[in-house]
């Protein structure tokens, strides 16, 4: 079975620029969560949609939202870019019923 | 508010010698703890949930159990392809159906030397 799958692999953006990443969940998962790592910490929550509803948000800027589509594929955006945004974003999936989180390979994302 | 500690930040085994990490954890109401392995630039794989103190979960050299404040990851006989960074994480319990967010601590980076 395909695990998460998120695009793109890297991305170079330059600071003030938007950014929009994609995530795609293991079939039949419908809930999505995007977290922020950046070198040397672990992942810090962003976002969690579950049936197209967003049900959490972590302690992060207006800058950043994210949506979740009818096939329960989801987009994070992120506009205004600082330095500090430089990191890799992870998507994880989670099927109903359970509370493991499975994470995508994740994007990496570096703000010049 | 949610808060995970590891230790140590890194660990440094000589092939065969076996060890331990520690996650210290305080949460308002745990649903679960999890176990997570990390690869350089990949995302997190999963390994276990722990959901209640006195629980053990076992896979192939690595063995996870939980008390009511830490969890620990024991490392029988571990192999150079055991080096990893290990997450450890907690979902509180938010009411209902609902499985929220997961809160990381920082890691504990594993080098297994042959």
């Amino acid at each position: 079975d395909a695990g998460v799958t998120q695009s793109p692999t890297h991305l170079i953006k330059t600071r003030g620029q938007h950014v929009t990443l994609r995530c795609s969940p293991i079939s039949g998962h419908k809930s999505v969560s995007w977290y922020q790592q950046v070198l040397g910490q672990g992942p810090q929550f962003i976002f969690q949609y579950y049936e197209k509803e967003e049900r959490g948000r972590g302690n992060f800027p207006d800058r950043f939202s994210a949506r979740q589509f009818p096939n329960y594929s989801s987009e994070l955006n992120v506009n205004a870019l600082l330095l500090g945004d430089s990191a890799l974003y992870l998507c994880a999936s989670s099927p109903p019923g359970v509370g493991e989180q499975f994470f995508g390979p994740g994007t990496r994302l570096t703000v010049l | 508010e949610d808060q995970v500690t590891q230790s140590p930040e890194a660990l440094r085994l000589q092939e065969g010698e076996s060890s331990s990490l520690n996650c210290s954890y305080t949460v308002s109401g745990l649903r679960g703890l999890f176990w997570y392995r990390q690869d350089p630039g990949k995302g997190p794989e999963f390994l276990f949930t722990l959901y209640s103190a006195g629980e053990e979960k076992e896979k192939e050299r690595l063995k996870a159990t939980l008390t009511k404040k830490e969890s620990f990851l024991h490392i029988t006989a571990p192999k150079p392809e055991d080096s990893a960074t290990y997450l450890c994480a907690v979902q509180a319990d938010a009411g209902g159906t609902s499985y929220g967010k997961l809160t990381f601590g920082q890691g504990t980076i594993l080098t297994v030397h042959p």
